[in-house]
């Protein structure tokens, strides 16, 4: 299996701020890795997919990059709304896995 | 607008079989990956697997492999999924959710809300 490490595993900040979390993949990936936000008692919600592609209807203020086993996740300016745990997840190969989790609260 | 919807026991005993159905509305059951996922309170998400609507073929966690079984019915816009032998470490809460076969990547695009499960006698 291909496993998934983020980091950090929370971390706290303010309404403005800029907010970058990490993930490692255990093997190359190369762009199959996604990005999902879950607020408390939701599903998740799909931002980014391929790495750096933002899904319809997603806020501009969301970014991603990476390639290979190094990929981030960008919040340009946190607003009220983001405050949520926020997964990567790799589709190149089966089982589909998931990273533990950032968990982004308010300062 | 696509919609996922879970049904099913929200307790099952322990050693029997959890049973959900995921109702599709909005959109056609073909031509995607149709998966299932379970986050336990206070934990990360587990992919379970999922099945392809063209050809039915199915790829499951190895970790549950064992004990899972999926299905889909294209004539109610519904996939299912059975676990067997259930324990209480199976209590979580499930949610279906599409893969989107049209980008390479097949990200998760649309879920259900979720249904929690709780395995207990």
């Amino acid at each position: 299996d291909i496993q998934m490490t983020q980091s950090p595993s929370s971390l706290s900040a303010s309404v403005g701020d800029r907010v970058t979390i990490t993930c490692r993949a255990s093997q190359s990936i190369s762009n199959y890795l996604n990005w999902y936000q879950q607020q408390p008692g939701k599903a998740p919600k799909l931002l980014i997919y391929a790495a750096s592609s933002v899904q319809s209807g997603v806020p501009s203020r969301f970014s991603g990059s990476g390639s290979g086993t190094d990929f981030t996740l960008t919040i340009s300016s946190l607003q009220p709304e983001d405050f949520a745990t926020y997964y990567c997840q790799q589709t190149y190969s089966t089982p589909r896995t998931f990273g533990g989790g950032t968990k982004v609260e308010i300062k | 607008q696509v919609q996922l919807q879970e049904s099913g026991p929200g307790l099952v005993k322990p050693s029997e079989t959890l049973s959900l159905t995921c109702t599709v509305s909005g959109g056609s059951i073909s031509d995607y990956y149709w998966n299932w996922f379970r986050q336990p309170a206070g934990n990360g998400l587990e992919w379970i697997g999922h099945i392809y609507s063209s050809g039915r073929s199915t790829s499951y966690n190895p970790s549950l492999k064992s004990r899972v079984t999926m299905s889909l019915d294209t004539s109610k816009n519904q996939f299912s999924l059975k676990l067997n032998s259930v324990t209480a470490a199976d209590t979580a809460v499930y949610y279906c959710a599409r893969g989107s076969v049209y980008i390479a990547q097949l990200p998760f695009d649309y879920w259900g809300q979720g249904t929690l499960v709780t395995v207990s006698s």
